[in-house]
């Protein structure tokens, strides 16, 4: 159980245009959905949580205007990067929340987006 | 100083061989503990949660010392197949997520 589904798995877009990654939990509810952007040989740095129904809180340096959160639904989360240049192109992963008793709370990834901009 | 912090590794050890990752943290407010574990260009997996009376499960044993503000995993027997890069989680209350940058191991034959 606890699976996320998250698509696309990868896409190359040209610099200037938007691209939409969405994370799906498919047998839970996610109250709480966190993005994660990770660069090669880095570590995942948190780039925003969101929390269904209300606006997203990013992470200092991270441009919300930029990378636009929506989790309208307890099951959708989604990730849009406006106005992609090359330097956004990195590995997009989203990690979900379950809803659950407090001490039996647990995380899923999604499996990621690798996001190439030209 | 980053708030989680692992040891750089690489480490290349032979198959059979005992391994050791340490990983610190600064935030005294840290309330959980979780390694994972992250093949080349997959999401990382949950491979065990850090609890304050230490677990095992199979060849790997997970430590948490808060007075000291560190968590351990030991890998016992390695296998190749335990070859990836090994990442330390901690969580605030609040389900903050700070990851380390990971310990990449290489198990050879």
């Amino acid at each position: 159980g606890a699976v996320v589904s998250q698509h696309p798995s990868w896409v190359i877009c040209k610099s200037g245009t938007s691209v939409k990654i969405e994370c799906r939990s498919l047998d839970f509810q996610a109250t709480t959905m966190f993005w994660y952007r990770q660069f090669p040989k880095q570590s995942l740095m948190l780039m925003a949580t969101s929390n269904e129904g209300s606006k997203a809180t990013y992470e200092q340096g991270v441009e919300k205007d930029k990378f636009l959160i929506n989790h309208a639904s307890l099951t959708l989360s989604t990730l849009t990067v406006t106005s992609a240049h090359p330097e956004d192109s990195s590995f997009y992963i989203c990690s979900a929340r379950f809803r659950g008793p407090v001490y039996n709370y647990g995380y899923t990834f999604g499996s990621g987006t690798r996001l190439t901009v030209v | 100083r980053k708030e989680v912090e692992q040891d750089p590794g690489p480490f290349n050890v032979p198959e059979g061989a005992t391994v050791a990752f340490n990983c610190t943290y600064s935030n005294s407010a840290s309330q959980s503990f979780f390694w994972y574990r992250q093949d080349c260009r997959k999401e990382p997996k949950l491979l065990m949660s850090v609890y304050s009376s230490g677990n095992e499960d199979g060849r790997f044993t997970a430590q948490l010392n808060r007075a000291s503000q560190y968590i351990s995993l030991l890998i016992r027997d390695s296998k190749l197949s335990d070859s990836a890069t090994y990442l330390c989680v901690v969580k605030t209350n609040a389900g903050k997520s700070t990851f380390g940058d990971g310990t990449t191991l290489t198990v050879k034959p």
